[in-house]
């Protein structure tokens, strides 16, 4: 079974730029999710999908950050624009329910200078 | 808001001995707890969970014990392994949303 993908691995920019992450979670999982890991720190849940509708997205920072799942199955995560705060792991997760085991990829590490 | 707490930033062992890894929560309504093993360039990978109506779980080598009265979990590591060495994070969850991650543990495993 694949695992969930994600793209780009790495990712440098300036801030006030613009930059976009893309994931594919594990086929069948209906619940997708994105978080944010900074150095040192645990990751925290940006928003959460169930197919292609958002269940939570309290702590997403909607003045830069947005997300999308249109078709219930890859999403994309966009910052606009980047700030210097914003360098982090960013990491994907699907589950196949709310509750269920989620399963993470990689991560994307972004460096914003 | 710290809602769920490793206070041990890392933890070294000698292989073959037990590695106990602490995590406390302030968070009354969580009812399922996690934990994750992370290693370097990787993503995390779900390792063993216990919900709130049970106070142990086991798995192989891996136990997680759960004091809900203290607000306090532990995972056990019996015998320890060098392959064990990675970073291990403590999650809860509420109503099977908005999983909280502690910051992590970095355990080393000493051959």
């Amino acid at each position: 079974e694949a695992g969930v993908a994600q793209s780009p691995r790495y990712k440098i920019i300036e801030k006030r730029q613009s930059v976009a992450f893309w994931c594919n979670p594990i086929s069948g999982h209906a619940t997708l999710y994105w978080y944010q890991q900074i150095l040192g720190q645990g990751p925290k849940l940006l928003i959460q999908f169930q197919n292609n509708g958002v269940v939570d997205d309290s702590q997403l920072p909607k003045d830069r950050f947005s997300a999308e799942r249109l078709k219930g199955v890859d999403s994309t995560l966009k910052i606009q624009p980047a700030k210097l705060e914003d360098s982090a792991v960013y990491l994907c997760a699907s589950s196949l329910a709310p509750g269920e085991t989620q399963y993470f990829g990689p991560g994307t590490r972004l460096l914003v200078l | 808001d710290q809602q769920v707490k490793q206070n041990s930033p890392s933890l070294s062992v000698q292989e073959g001995r037990i590695s106990i890894l602490n995590c406390d929560y302030t968070n009354s309504m969580f009812d399922y707890f996690l934990w994750y093993k992370k290693y370097p360039a990787e993503g995390p990978t779900f390792l063993i969970s216990i919900s709130s109506i049970k106070d142990k779980n086991e798995d192989g080598r891996f136990t997680v014990f759960l004091n809900k009265s203290a607000k306090h979990l532990s995972l056990h590591i019996v015998p320890s392994q060098p392959g064990d060495s990675a970073v291990y994070f403590c999650a809860a969850s509420a109503n099977n949303n908005d999983m909280r991650f502690g910051a992590g543990t970095r355990l080393t495993v000493k051959p």
